[in-house]
């Protein structure tokens, strides 16, 4: 079937590290991946996106690269502020689809 | 700012009770999917509508029931409600084709 598996947290970092938060996929056919991002409170706002293999994805920072060989997703970013603490979820939908499946989401704390 | 709003925010049922659930997509989206989101967990498909009739549905029950209406808003029902069944309901809108939807921040629901 059709799954996402995220590494688990929370990961916890110093303001202006480096983040990678690691994320695989299961899909039949050519699905587009999805990070979203839950700050405390809120709903699910889009991070980023990517359509087809190669493609990458970027906002506000972030950047994560379609990757059909190693069927990979991970979000990465060069200097994480306080402000990034939230929750990260990978996602996938498949081309025609109707629904989204989303992985159980990494919690990140960035300390000032 | 999605553009998708929920109501109510926050409500507390006794079990066995039902509950509606009230979501207003995004000005000119003719999709609304509904997710469960429990705590710690990501967010799970429970169905889709489109033009008013139900598109694709996740692993729930029947006693989780939905419409949309003429102006694309929509509802969630839930009956005999469970424990189990307390988390944070998603309601997402988007075009009927696009792979991009856009997230209301939830609906509390506590059973108890």
């Amino acid at each position: 079937g059709n799954s996402v598996t995220q590494m688990e947290g929370p990961v916890t970092l110093s303001e202006e590290a480096f983040l990678t938060i690691n994320c695989t996929y299961t899909a039949t056919g050519y699905p587009s991946l999805f990070w979203y991002v839950q700050y405390p409170g809120e709903g699910l706002q889009l991070l980023l996106k990517a359509t087809k293999a190669d493609d990458k994805g970027s906002n506000k920072g972030f950047e994560a690269t379609y990757r059909k060989e190693t069927t990979s997703f991970h979000l990465e970013k060069g200097s994480v502020q306080v402000s990034d603490s939230a929750v990260y979820f990978c996602a996938l939908e498949l081309t025609g689809g109707f629904k989204t499946i989303f992985g159980a989401g990494t919690r990140l704390f960035v300390k000032a | 700012e999605t553009g998708v709003t929920q109501s109510p925010t926050h409500l507390i049922k006794t079990r066995g009770q039902q509950v509606t659930l009230r979501c207003s997509s995004q000005s000119g989206h003719n999709t609304v999917s509904w997710y469960q989101q429990a705590l710690g967990q990501g967010p799970q498909f429970i169905f889709q509508y489109y033009r008013e009739e139900e598109n694709g549905r996740g692993n729930f029950p029947p006693r989780f029931s939905g419409l949309q209406f003429p102006n694309y808003s929509s509802e969630l029902n839930v009956n005999a409600l469970e424990l189990d069944d307390s988390a944070l309901y998603l309601c997402a809108s988007s075009f009927r084709h696009g792979n991009t939807i856009y997230f209301g921040e939830g609906s509390w629901l506590t059973v108890v």
